[in-house]
């Protein structure tokens, strides 16, 4: 079954200090992988995209991430985090299979909390 | 340019009862998709429009439907409510192509959070 998994529920970083996000995916077929944050009682804000090309992808606000094939994974970065970067993170695959094909699968979230 | 826009912003109904939730896509966007986001949970696909036509579909019972409209807004209905479709529903819209890869970003809206008792 394809799915994507984010193995931390939370993150604590103090601000100024690098941030991961974890996430690994399982799909068939070449992945095309995504990131969004949520803001509370906000929509998904897109952050960056990775579908081919070169393995460390940059986004909107500082945000990178890194596609590995090998760890099927694609775990999100900054070098320096700010409080303002508190919020939910989703790492999301286009789905390739089925009815829903085309469409996104989600992480169930991570809570990144930056503190001063 | 305008981003997509969901109405209403809240809302609550009782068990049973029939909900339309609306939805404006992106400027130059003609594709509409619906999501599901339970508390706690990531958003879950429901279904997707393209060209006024259901493109695409989740794991949800029919009583879960949609519409799209020649300016590519769409809506949400879902008949029967049970307690369980109380989640924030959002909408997302992507400028697919005919020839879509699905490599297109979906941007989604704030969210309508449904609330059912």
């Amino acid at each position: 079954a394809q799915s994507v998994a984010q193995p931390e529920d939370q993150v604590n970083v103090a601000e100024g200090n690098p941030l991961t996000v974890k996430c690994t995916y399982s799909v068939s077929g070449n992945p095309y992988l995504f990131w969004y944050v949520q803001y509370p009682n906000r929509g998904l804000q897109f952050l960056l995209k990775y579908i081919t090309g070169d393995n460390l992808v940059k986004g909107s606000y500082g945000f990178e991430a890194e596609f590995n094939k090998s760890q099927t994974s694609f775990h999100l970065k900054k070098p320096s985090a700010l409080v303002s970067d508190s919020a939910l993170y989703f790492c999301a695959v286009r789905d390739t299979y089925g009815g829903s094909q085309g469409n996104l699968i989600f992480g169930k979230g991570t809570k990144l909390s930056v503190k001063p | 340019e305008t981003g997509v826009t969901q109405s209403p912003t809240h809302l609550i109904k009782t068990r049973g009862q029939q909900v339309t939730l609306r939805c404006s896509s992106q400027s130059g966007h003609n594709t509409v998709s619906w999501y599901q986001q339970a508390l706690g949970q990531g958003p879950q696909f429901i279904f997707q429009y393209y060209r006024e036509e259901e493109n695409g579909r989740g794991n949800f019972p029919p009583r879960f439907s949609g519409l799209q409209f020649p300016n590519y807004s769409s809506e949400l209905n879902v008949n029967a409510l049970e307690l369980d479709d109380s989640a924030l529903y959002l909408c997302a819209s992507s400028p697919r192509t005919s020839g879509s890869s699905g490599t297109d970003t979906q941007y989604f809206g704030p969210g309508t959070r449904l609330t059912v008792l």
